[in-house]
């Protein structure tokens, strides 16, 4: 199993509707996720990140987590064409890993296009 | 404004050279990561360093190398550049170890011949 996953998609979706973007990851001792956007060609920019179960929002994004299933997700409301990217789900490793605890684990990322 | 920039931008170099590659960060971050991104297997760790003379494997270190003689850069040398190294390089830093957001340069795409 990966420690983390994404579908890669692509997810198409209509220009205003809600986009939903899924991760899950193996580590059950991880403690914080991130959401990162990637325009093609561009470099990884923060989008988010959470450590508690629950929601948070900021803006037309929420992410979600759910640590009792090892689950986290972005989703994206009223989306816009300027939304098209991949994003990238990262996982901290949990503090066991010591010198590397520092670290993020990347998925693949989910491609998701916003159709006019 | 702080930032990190990457140089050279892009470069195409032969089969057994030689290459670095370099980044600057100007946050006084203390964290400094490599990573390289490849179609079908996303962004892996190369190496990384979490302070001045620290530096530390990722998991995909074989035939690359780094130093940390200040706080603002973290080049990246190739011994020997393989096909096998041809990607787009990015390089991140982080405030410290318990901080949560790496923030990643421009990216340098290496083309090996």
């Amino acid at each position: 199993q990966k420690e983390v996953e994404q579908n890669s998609g692509p997810l198409s979706v209509p220009e205003g509707a809600i986009a939903s973007l899924n991760c899950t990851y193996s580590d059950r001792g991880s403690q914080s996720f991130f959401w990162y956007r990637q325009y093609s060609g561009k470099s990884p920019e923060l989008i988010m990140f959470i450590y508690s179960n629950g929601d948070k929002e900021d803006g037309r994004f929420t992410a979600q987590l759910n640590k009792a299933s090892q689950y986290v997700s972005l989703l994206i409301r009223d989306s816009q064409p300027s939304d098209s990217a991949t994003y990238l789900c990262a996982v901290r490793r949990p503090l066991r890993y010591g010198g590397s605890q520092g670290n993020l684990i990347f998925g693949k990322g989910t491609k998701l296009s916003v159709k006019p | 404004d702080a930032e990190i920039t990457q140089s050279p931008r892009h470069k195409i170099t032969e089969t057994g050279r030689q290459v670095t590659l370099a980044c600057h960060q100007t946050w006084n971050h203390n964290n400094m990561f490599w990573y390289r991104q490849d179609l079908g297997h996303g962004l892996r760790l190369i190496h990384y360093s979490y302070g001045v003379q620290d530096t530390n494997k990722g998991e995909v270190s074989d035939g690359y190398s780094v130093s940390r003689s200040n706080t603002e850069d973290l080049p990246l040398t190739l011994e020997s550049a393989a096909s096998s190294q041809t990607s787009v390089y990015f390089c991140a830093s982080s405030e410290w170890t318990g901080a949560d957001t790496q923030y990643f340069g421009p990216g340098t795409r290496l083309t090996v011949l």
